[in-house]
């Protein structure tokens, strides 16, 4: 069966501070990977997709993500964090035609300054 | 495009009474998705459609929940009689045909006393 992890529930670092947020899934072929990031009162938006081909994708707001298929893991990266990221992350995974995307439970960044 | 649109953003109502929530989807998108997220359950999948027809509906809690979709531009979903523990956020979100990430509207928090 389809299933996301996101291992950890929250995440506090330092304006400034590098970034990686985990994710690990379940899924009998290649899947569709998502990254969406949900502010306070807002909905989710999309940040990155990965579906074939470089398993580096660049994001928007200068997130990025490696999809490591030996690791079943699609790990999200910042480089330098800015306080306007904080929010909850929700990593999903999909199949084609995007109708069964199943979400992880999210994981809540906190930036301190 | 003005994105998915959901309607009320807020809503508060009393145990037992209706209430129903509305979603206008991006155009020329022909699936819609309704999910509920709690800090409990996260985000839930309720129910979706595929040209205007539902497709599955698994994930409604019970049949106090409905959700139509009379055309391409206008979804509702309802629960009559709410409860309070159907207090959450409630998000619809559409998918174009041919695409695989899923568009998210901003939600409408619903609070039943």
């Amino acid at each position: 069966a389809q299933s996301v992890t996101q291992p950890d529930i929250h995440i506090t670092v330092s304006e400034g501070a590098s970034l990686e947020l985990r994710c690990n899934y379940s899924y009998g072929a290649t899947p569709y990977l998502f990254w969406y990031v949900q502010s306070p009162g807002q909905g989710l938006q999309l940040l990155l997709k990965y579906f074939s081909g470089d398993t580096l994708v660049q994001g928007i707001k200068g997130f990025e993500a490696e999809f490591k298929r030996s690791q079943s893991s699609f790990n999200l990266r910042k480089p330098s964090v800015h306080w306007s990221d904080a929010a909850e992350y929700f990593c999903a995974v999909g199949s084609t035609g995007g109708f069964k995307t199943i979400f992880g439970a999210g994981t809540r960044l906190f930036v301190k300054a | 495009d003005a994105g998915v649109i959901q309607s009320p953003r807020h809503e508060v109502t009393e145990m037992g009474q209706e209430v129903t929530l509305r979603c206008k989807p991006i155009s020329g998108h022909n699936s819609l998705f309704w999910y509920r997220q709690t800090m409990m359950r996260g985000l839930e999948l309720l129910i979706y459609f595929n040209n205007n027809v539902p497709i599955d509906d698994s994930g409604m809690p019970e049949d106090r929940f409905s959700a139509k979709m009379p055309n391409a531009s206008f979804s509702t979903l309802k629960i009559q009689p709410s409860e309070p523990r159907d207090s959450a956020v409630y998000f619809c979100a559409t998918l174009a045909g041919g695409g695989n990430e899923q568009f998210f509207g901003p939600g409408t928090r619903l609070t039943v006393l």
